[in-house]
């Protein structure tokens, strides 16, 4: 079954660590989606994609980085984790219109 | 430009009663909307949306949502409100040829047993 996946679901890590975080999707999307999630809930667009070789930053600013260079694959790295890096981090991926975002299952992340 | 406003950040119901949760939306286009749900730990997962056509939309666990264009309004609604209810919903608007969502900030629901 189509789907998008996201490792690890949880981490916890020490700062100044390097770390990346998994996305994939079976879905053949051109389009890739990072968004940092408050624990508040609000979303908050950090990178995106819209193909191969394709990367953007989004509306809020980010210390991580991104990479794409397969479809199926869009994997988010922070180079130097700090504890204000610690969110929910879920990655979407969505086909032409009129479909919608289809969402992984986040990753909480928490930097000690 | 697109913008999502969900008023009421926290919601709360008793089982059985009637779940309001309102959405307005501001867009330069006909717009594409959409509502999503998010359980704890979870990703968010589509609920409904409105491309073009019928108003009234139908979605998954009962709940339906109307575009009101006069009142530039998404509300979603569900006439009986289910303790699985509980969960964190997030209206979406998108211009139809637009490659990005945008989000509210969210209502969380609460049932009430």
């Amino acid at each position: 079954e189509a789907d998008i996946y996201q490792t690890p679901r949880y981490l916890v890590i020490g700062t100044g660590k390097k770390i990346t975080l998994e996305c994939s999707q079976t879905m053949g999307h051109d389009k890739m989606y990072w968004y940092q999630q408050d624990p508040g809930m609000e979303l908050h667009l950090i990178h995106y994609s819209y193909g191969v070789n394709s990367t953007e930053k989004g509306d809020l600013s980010s210390e991580s980085t991104v990479s794409r260079i397969r479809t199926e694959h869009f994997p988010l790295t922070l180079e130097s984790a700090r504890p204000s890096h610690t969110s929910q981090y879920l990655c979407a991926s969505r086909g032409g219109m009129p479909y919608g975002y289809t969402f992984g299952s986040g990753t909480r992340l928490t930097v000690v | 430009a697109q913008s999502v406003t969900q008023l009421g950040s926290h919601v709360s119901v008793s089982e059985g009663a009637l779940v309001l949760l309102r959405c307005n939306y501001s867009s330069s286009v006909p717009p594409y909307l959409f509502w999503y749900v998010q359980y704890p730990n979870q990703g968010l997962q589509l609920l409904l949306k409105y491309t073009t056509g019928a108003t009234l939309v139908k979605g998954i666990n009962g709940f339906e949502a109307e575009f009101k264009k006069s009142e530039t309004s998404f509300h979603l609604t569900k006439p009986s409100a289910h303790m699985s209810d509980a969960a964190e919903y997030f209206c979406a608007v998108s211009a139809p040829s637009g490659n990005q969502f945008y989000f509210g900030t969210g209502t969380s629901l609460t049932v009430i047993p």
